[in-house]
């Protein structure tokens, strides 16, 4: 069992729809990252969070700390929005080493 | 700054041969990670440097792998005696580790596709 579920695994929305992805976590963290892999490798780090809420143009990430869940909001998708999402925590410690969920891949139809 | 730079980006080699991979983290960037994703998964943690020192490895990492990072700026990746599980992507992280507690920004590199065949 992952450390950290990220749901749905797959996702295909049309244009326009408001868009959902959560991550559950299994102890308690130092920080939450929501991470966007495009096809070919690349990360893309979009959000850092400890608590609350964090807003970036058409991103909203949010988080619960004491539900241990986290949700990305993504509002007017649009079909460049079509990536990989990826949820990784930072237990803290020395390192600070991020562990991964396994990604929702996300297609955004025209 | 050009951000995180790995390279060769792909790399195919024959079962056997030994390959290594470079990454040049942001310049001012204390911390540096290796990771391997493989293909549907996330990706995996491999090994820590903060400045030249590497701090942690994971036990993914056989002894047909060697990290360095020697003078505490960029950082090699070396995998003897490849394997065909060996193949994956191998990604590099950086970050400025300003308190050893707390969260950072993690900037990833491209990543270094490896294919043993």
């Amino acid at each position: 069992k992952n450390e950290v579920e990220q749901s749905p695994q797959n996702l295909t929305a049309q244009e326009g729809e408001f868009i959902t992805i959560n991550c559950s976590y299994s102890v308690g963290i130092s920080a939450l990252h929501w991470l966007q892999q495009h096809p070919g490798g690349g990360i893309v780090s979009l959000f850092m969070l400890s608590s609350g809420k964090k807003k970036h143009g058409r991103l909203i990430a949010t988080i619960n700390i004491q539900e241990k869940h986290s949700s990305l909001h993504i509002t007017a998708s649009h079909p460049r929005d079509s990536a990989v999402y990826i949820c990784a925590v930072n237990y803290g410690g020395a390192t600070n080493k991020l562990i991964f969920g396994t990604g929702t891949l996300l297609a955004v139809q025209p | 700054d050009t951000g995180v730079s790995q390279n060769p980006r792909h790399k195919i080699t024959k079962r056997g041969q030994n390959v290594t991979f470079r990454c040049d983290p942001i310049s001012e960037h204390n911390r540096l990670y290796w990771y391997r994703q493989t293909l549907g998964q996330g990706p995996e943690f491999l090994t820590y440097f903060q400045n030249e020192a590497q701090l942690e490895k994971s036990r993914l990492l056989s002894d047909r792998f060697s990290a360095e990072r020697p003078k505490g700026s960029f950082s090699t990746l070396e995998i003897q005696r490849t394997e065909q599980g060996d193949s994956a992507m191998y990604l590099c992280a950086s970050s400025l580790g300003d308190s050893l507690y707390s969260g950072n920004t993690i900037y990833f590199g491209e990543g270094s596709w490896l294919t043993v065949v």
